[in-house]
C-alpha cells in the first residue's frame, strides 16, 4: 500500500522567514516522491520531485526538498518566505515496484502555507 | 494551448440531474487522469487512461461515475444522477507516457451539487 501523510493542516510563517512543509510517506519498495502548489482556483502545479540520486532537490520557486529514506520523509523547505507562497501544499508519492500500470499518484491532504508579511 | 484546460470551470447542478466534466490534456499526452479533491481531504485517484489501452476505472467510487476518451485526447467524465456528496473539484491531469514523467493538471471543474 502506499501512503502520504502531512501532519500539519496549517503552517504560518513571517515572511523572510525559513519554512519547512512537512511529509512522510509509505511505501513497499522505493519511491518516488513530488510537491506540487495549488494557489486558489487553480490546478496543481508541479514544484519539484525526486526519482533517484542526490537526496536534496531543487525546484521552482526557491524550493527545495530532502529525501530522508532512513525517517522516511520528504520535506520541502525554502530559505526565505515570501508571501507570494501561500497557498496549498501536496505530497504525492508512487512506488517504484508499482505493476498496476496506472502509475498514478498518491497524494497527502494538503498543508495550507500562510506567510505573513 | 500549452497546459491542461478543462470544462466548465464551475458547474451547479441539482441532485439527481446528470453533468458532464471535460478535459484537454496536454497535445501529445498519451496519459490521462482524473481526481477529485474535496474539502479537507487530499486528491482522490479516479479513472487513468493510457493511449489506446483499456482504462484503469479502479478509483471510481460508484457506477455511477463513467468517463471516455476520445482519439486518445479529449476526456469526458460523466456524473449520472448527481448527489451531494459528489459537491467536489474534479481535477484532469495529463502526462506524456509511462515512467516517472511530471503529471501536469488542469485548472479543475469546480461541481456544486444542491
Amino acid at each position: 500500500a502506499q501512503s502520504v501523510a502531512q501532519p500539519e493542516d496549517q503552517v504560518n510563517v513571517a515572511e523572510g522567514n525559513p519554512l519547512t512543509v512537512k511529509c512522510t510517506y509509505s511505501v513497499s519498495g522505493n519511491p518516488y516522491l513530488f510537491w506540487y502548489v495549488q494557489y486558489p482556483n487553480r490546478g496543481l502545479q508541479f514544484l519539484l520531485k525526486y526519482i533517484t540520486g542526490d537526496n536534496l532537490v531543487k525546484g521552482s520557486y526557491g524550493f527545495e526538498a530532502e529525501f530522508n529514506k532512513s525517517q522516511t520523509s520528504f520535506h520541502l523547505k525554502k530559505p526565505s518566505a515570501l508571501v507570494s507562497d501561500s497557498a496549498l501544499y501536496f505530497c504525492a508519492v508512487r512506488d517504484i515496484g508499482d505493476q498496476t500500470g496506472a502509475n498514478n499518484l498518491f497524494f497527502g491532504t494538503g498543508t495550507r502555507l500562510t506567510v505573513i508579511p | 494551448g500549452a497546459g491542461v484546460s478543462q470544462s466548465p470551470s464551475n458547474k451547479v447542478t441539482e441532485k439527481g440531474k446528470d453533468v458532464e466534466l471535460r478535459c484537454d490534456p496536454i497535445s501529445g499526452h498519451t496519459a490521462l487522469y482524473w481526481y477529485r479533491q474535496s474539502l479537507g481531504q487530499g486528491l482522490e485517484f479516479l479513472i487513468y487512461f493510457q493511449g489506446n489501452s483499456a482504462p484503469d476505472k479502479s478509483g471510481l467510487p460508484s457506477d455511477r461515475f463513467s468517463a471516455e476518451r476520445t482519439g486518445g485526447s479529449v476526456s469526458t467524465l460523466t456524473i449520472q444522477r448527481t448527489q451531494q456528496e459528489d459537491s467536489a473539484v474534479y481535477l484532469c491531469a495529463s502526462r506524456v507516457g509511462g515512467g516517472v514523467e511530471t503529471q501536469y493538471f488542469g485548472p479543475g471543474t469546480r461541481l456544486l451539487v444542491l
